[in-house]
């Protein structure tokens, strides 16, 4: 088990809606990244906290934001939930450095409907 | 350009058998490919990775083969068990910034 935890496991919303996911990153780890993961697929990218900025953002529209904390924990909001949303997003933990390990939380399961 | 292909979607193997993952991606900007592994409900767990300035690296029966020329890189999964049912996840990364990740292979190891 990683020392990356999530909260909650399990989340479900009505569209419209919107929704807070939360993030402890590994001890010692600086940089928090967020994926979402749609059923049967990989996780995609969609942005990167690193000194409590924004440090790269995939293709995601700005409904979805996020925060860093002084304590490198995260979070993930999403605005205006759609049917699509539904997938479990995932926080990955790493240090600031190149080609380094991320450790993924065990994610949290969000069913928009 | 940024995408990572992953085969075969599925694998059966036989117990004590060796999977075998195949990725090939095109951006060359790529320098570190690990490869995760993801059991039902539970986030990707950091199996093995290589940066392309070697062709293979082994711990313990899981091996990663590199060939920089052909953008293509592997996942050897020696003497499989049942335990390592699970669904398997290639990625590229370019430094910090972001992975890619293929599109999943989900083994099976018969009993």
């Amino acid at each position: 088990e990683t020392g990356v935890t999530q909260s909650p496991t399990h989340l479900i919303k009505t569209r419209g809606q919107q929704v807070t996911l939360r993030c402890s990153s590994q001890s010692g780890h600086n940089t928090v990244s967020w994926y979402q993961q749609a059923l049967g697929q990989g996780p995609q990218f969609i942005f990167q906290y690193y000194r409590e900025e924004e440090n790269g953002r995939g293709n995601f529209p700005p409904r979805f934001s996020g925060l860093q904390f002084p304590n490198y924990s995260s979070e993930l909001n999403v605005n205006a939930l759609e049917l699509d949303d539904s997938a479990l997003y995932l926080c990955a933990s790493s240090l600031f450095i190149r080609n380094t390990e991320a450790f993924f939380g065990q994610g949290t399961r969000l069913t928009v409907v | 350009q940024q995408q990572v292909k992953q085969s075969p979607q599925s694998l059966i193997v036989q117990k004590g058998g060796i999977s075998i993952i195949n990725c090939a991606y095109e951006n060359t900007a790529f320098d570190y490919f690990p490869w995760y592994q993801q059991f039902p409900g539970k986030g990707p767990a950091l199996l093995i990775a290589i940066r392309p300035d070697v062709s293979e690296k082994k711990e313990g029966r899981f091996t990663i083969s590199f060939n920089k020329s052909a953008k293509q890189f592997s996942l050897h999964i020696m003497d499989s068990q049942p335990g390592d049912s699970a669904t398997y996840f290639c990625a590229a990364s370019t430094g910090t910034y972001k992975y890619i990740f293929g599109t999943g292979t989900r083994l099976k190891v018969l009993a």
